[in-house]
């Protein structure tokens, strides 16, 4: 079975850090490219964050670019989003995503998620 | 950035009913667009991608269309589990890739 866990999320103040993990497992981990999408409570879907399969390339969205850093580990099948200099508005449920369809390229339709975790940035 | 913008923001349908959803684009995605459906307390579900395919399990009853900037989502006949959230995603021009605000598909 496809299976992507999230873990990590976690209270913390603004300006702190934080690192989200994805456990995945259920198919051949290096041949897909890895997504991280976010929703804040309430809200719709926001994209955060994108790393090629082979770890190679990555992308961020503006409001997260110098302050996330997406990366993998293809040896552990993990995926990771280390967090800084966190804002009251990084606060949502974070969702690790697999690319679909192709292997070994971009896609950017995402057809298995996690079930998220929750990341609260407060004082 | 490509702004997709999706109607209505609510829908409210009795089960049976044909619902028809749509997403305009702020410039084109030529057939790269998805569409996903959130249930409460659920992560997505892709139900459509390249504009017209149906994801893998998907029930027939869900097909798109479009181009351009212009797509339509629609479900045939309305079933009780069908009532959720919907959006709209495009992966053609990016970074980044874009979601619609999401429309609600509620019972009447």
């Amino acid at each position: 079975e496809v299976q992507l866990v999230e873990s990590g999320g976690a209270l913390v103040q603004p300006g702190g850090s934080l690192r989200l993990s994805c456990a995945v497992a259920g198919f051949k981990f290096d041949d897909y490219s890895l997504h991280w999408v976010r929703q804040a409570p309430g809200k719709g879907l926001e994209w955060v964050s994108l790393i090629t399969w082979n770890g190679g390339n990555t992308y961020y969205a503006d409001s997260v670019e110098g302050r996330f850093t997406i990366s993998r580990d293809n040896s552990k099948n993990y995926l990771y989003l280390q967090m800084n200099s966190l804002r009251i508005e990084d606060t949502a449920l974070y969702f690790c995503a697999k690319d679909c369809c192709e292997t070994s390229m971009v896609n950017n339709y995402l057809d298995v998620w996690g079930k998220g975790t929750t990341v609260t940035v407060s004082s | 950035e490509v702004v997709l913008t999706q109607s209505p923001a609510t829908l409210s349908l009795s089960p049976g009913e044909r619902a028809t959803l749509s997403c305009r684009a702020s410039q084109s995605v030529s057939s790269y667009l998805a569409w996903y459906q959130q249930k409460p307390g659920q992560a997505p579900r892709l139900l459509i991608y390249d504009a017209s395919n149906r994801a893998t399990g998907i029930p027939a009853r869900f097909s798109g269309s479009g181009s351009g900037t212009e797509f339509t989502l629609t479900i045939s006949s309305l079933e009780p589990e069908d009532f959720a959230v919907y959006y709209c995603q495009q992966g053609s021009n990016w970074p980044p890739v874009t979601f619609g605000q999401g429309t609600r598909l509620e019972i009447k």
